[in-house]
């Protein structure tokens, strides 16, 4: 099973829309509901930030958006803030061998 | 609020056998409602799920390693452990425990991660 695949890094300066791809196959992102993101802050526990496409936990504000079309997730972080420079995973459940898949991670630099 | 804590070795030695242990707080892994995976993050690779343990011990692992790797569960204890064995320097990685909730196929809680290296 391999990765999916994200850029390495995304930057962008405070206040501006960021958007990071996550890109599998039809057995995983293309053939179910069940992709989500993490935020990882180095050092720290990773968080979940969406689930299910675009479902958000509460703890995280509407500036951060999931979307999918095809066998390419997507996460939009509006409003670009200090505090959004981190590490984003994606995952999604495949019908592999292999239950769940993440991606390769990309790194979020605010200017 | 759930938190989960990963302890063990930070050095392991070639070929010896890496023991993790993540102990859970502010939720009972005896719910029944959850899994309790492993995953781990190899430097400069992404992350990689490791497997996960149900309550019962019931366990599903990742193919790749599952000729090395045992799952347990102590419900007195509310930790769940993992022992790879023969380790090699690809195993040196950041190891995570996290809660997995099936109805969702998603991680929920996560523990901060311990760094194991292997090395002799």
């Amino acid at each position: 099973q391999s990765a999916l695949t994200q850029p390495a890094s995304v930057s962008g300066s405070p206040g501006q829309s960021i958007t990071i791809s996550c890109t599998g196959t039809s057995s995983d992102i293309g053939d179910n509901k069940y992709v989500s993101w993490y935020q990882h802050h180095p050092g720290k526990a990773p968080k979940l930030l969406i689930y299910d496409v675009n479902k958000r936990p509460s703890e995280f504000s509407d500036r951060f958006a999931g979307s999918k079309s095809g066998n390419t997730a997507s996460l939009t972080i509006s409003g670009l803030q200090a505090d959004d420079e981190a590490d984003y995973y994606c995952s999604s459940y495949t019908t592999n061998d292999t239950p769940y898949v993440f991606g390769t991670g990309t790194r979020v630099t605010v200017l | 609020q759930v938190q989960l804590q990963e302890s063990g070795p930070g050095l392991v030695k070639p070929s010896q056998t890496l023991p993790l242990t993540c102990t859970v707080s502010g939720g009972s892994i005896s719910s029944g409602i959850h899994y309790w995976t492993w995953t781990r993050q190899i430097p400069g690779k992404g992350l990689e799920w490791i497997g996960y343990i149900y309550y019962s011990g019931r366990t599903y692992f990742n193919p790749s390693l599952r000729s090395r790797l045992t799952m347990s569960v102590d419900t007195s204890k509310n930790q769940f452990s993992l022992n790879l064995t023969s380790v090699t320097a690809a195993d040196t990685a950041v190891y995570y425990c996290a809660r997995t909730a099936p109805s969702h196929n998603h991680f929920d809680y996560w523990g901060q991660g311990i760094q194991v290296t292997v090395s002799s």
